[in-house]
């Protein structure tokens, strides 16, 4: 079985330009998470879909960020425009849903964004 | 916001030695996971721990959850060159399936 994949695993940009972010769940996970790691900092929570609808997106920094989870698959997190602070490894994870406990999320290997 | 601390930071140590990692919060968490990443990937499930005070093993290694659920260890035993990578607590603030607040890392080196 095909685990979490993120496309593409490394960007370099330049300020002010787009950068769109692409990641393909486990298939059948209902849940997906976005989360990033800004340079000498912890993981931190960007939002979380169940299916295609924002359960939460508390961790979004700005307005700037945009994700879809169109059809309830895929996701792509576009940045627009990106800054330098935006810099970061930004990861995917999915988890199927749990009915008394979390199910695990599963990782993807990230996509590293730089900015410069 | 709920914050994790894990220390150390860094630890390098010889092959053989036993060491613990410490993951402390301020918070009270429903679950609390333990991630170890490898270069180039993401982070993977080692154990979740869920009741205060509970204790879990995975061959050398031992995890702990506080019993206010506030605080968690992870003690490895003999420690060898395959355990060397970050590892990274997690934890859940609720039931269910939500997000995830992750710890500072500990960046551990086995040397042979």
């Amino acid at each position: 079985e095909a685990g979490v994949t993120q496309f593409p695993s490394h960007s370099v940009i330049e300020k002010g330009q787009t950068v769109t972010l692409r990641c393909d769940p486990i298939s059948g996970h209902d849940n997906l998470y976005w989360y990033r790691r800004v340079m000498g900092k912890e993981i931190k929570f960007l939002l979380h879909f169940v299916k295609e609808s924002k359960q939460d997106e508390s961790g979004m920094p700005n307005n700037r960020f945009l994700a879809e989870r169109t059809g309830g698959t895929y996701s792509t997190l576009k940045v627009q425009p990106a800054e330098l602070e935006d810099s970061g490894v930004y990861f995917c994870a999915s988890s199927q849903e749990g009915r008394f406990i979390a199910g695990e999320q599963f990782f993807g290997p990230g996509t590293r964004l730089t900015v410069l | 916001t709920q914050l994790l601390e894990q220390s150390p930071q860094f630890l390098s140590i010889q092959e053989g030695e036993n060491l613990t990692v410490y993951c402390n919060s301020s918070s009270v968490f429903s679950s609390l996971q333990w991630y170890r990443q490898e270069p180039g990937e993401g982070p993977v499930l080692l154990v979740t721990v869920v009741t205060g005070g509970e204790v879990k093993k995975l061959k050398r290694l031992t995890f702990q959850f506080g019993d206010a659920r506030k605080d968690s260890s992870l003690h490895i035993t003999a420690a060898q060159p395959g355990d060397t990578g970050l590892y990274l607590c997690a934890g859940r603030p609720g039931f269910g399936n939500e997000k995830l607040t992750f710890g500072t890392g500990t960046r551990l080196t086995i040397i042979p």
